[in-house]
């Protein structure tokens, strides 16, 4: 079974800090994604990688940077949060197979 | 222009019913792929059904199937027997051409509910 975990459930920052959402899979994956979900909106994509030091641009990228030092470990940055990045952030992982494998989220608030 | 619409943005179904769960989309790609999700109150996202634009016939998995009309361009879920654990928030997705690493484009979701 493929094993995506994210370092926290639940994580309250405030304005201005640097936050780091940390996403590790054991399944040897090429591809990461970093997705936001909010009420209404669905998820959007912020940033993708497809292999060791490797990404691209997702639909809304802003405020937002990703690392991806090792293979198993997808790592998002908010630089400087804002209120409005306050969301739930879903990791996912995908290999050969059609289906991406999604971790169990972080809801973030920024206060 | 939204590349994935979900018309429902809540649904109600009594216990043991069948459902259907609405879901179009838009691409001019010949070849893509159509997934849904369902998203419980936990949070996770946990992988459904697929369909290939090529796929001749509707896929099903256990008491999900999709009705596929790809002259229509909607790939509607349909949950048989509904039950209580098929509370949840669902999510239709399309996966455009080959090269795209996989990049799924999610819809807004449904919230299902399903009464005693």
């Amino acid at each position: 079974d493929v094993k995506v975990t994210q370092s926290s459930r639940y994580l309250v920052k405030r304005t201005g800090e640097k936050v780091f959402l940390e996403c590790v899979q054991d399944m040897d994956h090429e591809n990461m994604f970093w997705y936001r979900q909010d009420p209404g909106l669905g998820l959007r994509l912020i940033y993708f990688s497809y292999d060791v030091k490797m990404k691209e641009k997702g639909d809304i990228p802003e405020g937002y940077s990703v690392s991806r030092e090792k293979k198993e470990r997808f790592s998002l940055i908010l630089e400087s949060a804002s209120t409005n990045q306050t969301s739930m952030y879903l990791c996912a992982t995908k290999e050969s197979s059609y289906e991406q494998y999604f971790g169990p989220g972080t809801r973030l608030t920024v206060t | 222009a939204q590349k994935i619409t979900q018309t429902q943005p809540g649904m109600f179904v009594q216990e043991k019913e069948a459902v259907t769960l609405d879901c179009t989309y838009d691409t001019s790609d010949q070849s893509y792929g159509l997934f849904w999700y369902k998203q419980p109150s936990s949070g996770e996202m946990i992988f459904l059904i697929y369909q290939g634009s090529y796929d001749e016939q509707n896929a099903t998995e256990g008491r999900y199937s999709l009705n596929f009309q790809k002259a229509r361009k909607s790939a509607n879920l349909v949950i048989s027997a509904s039950q209580l654990g098929d509370s949840a928030m669902y999510f239709c997705a399309m996966r455009e051409a080959e090269g795209s690493q996989g990049n799924l484009i999610f819809g807004k979701g449904t919230k299902l509910s399903v009464k005693p």
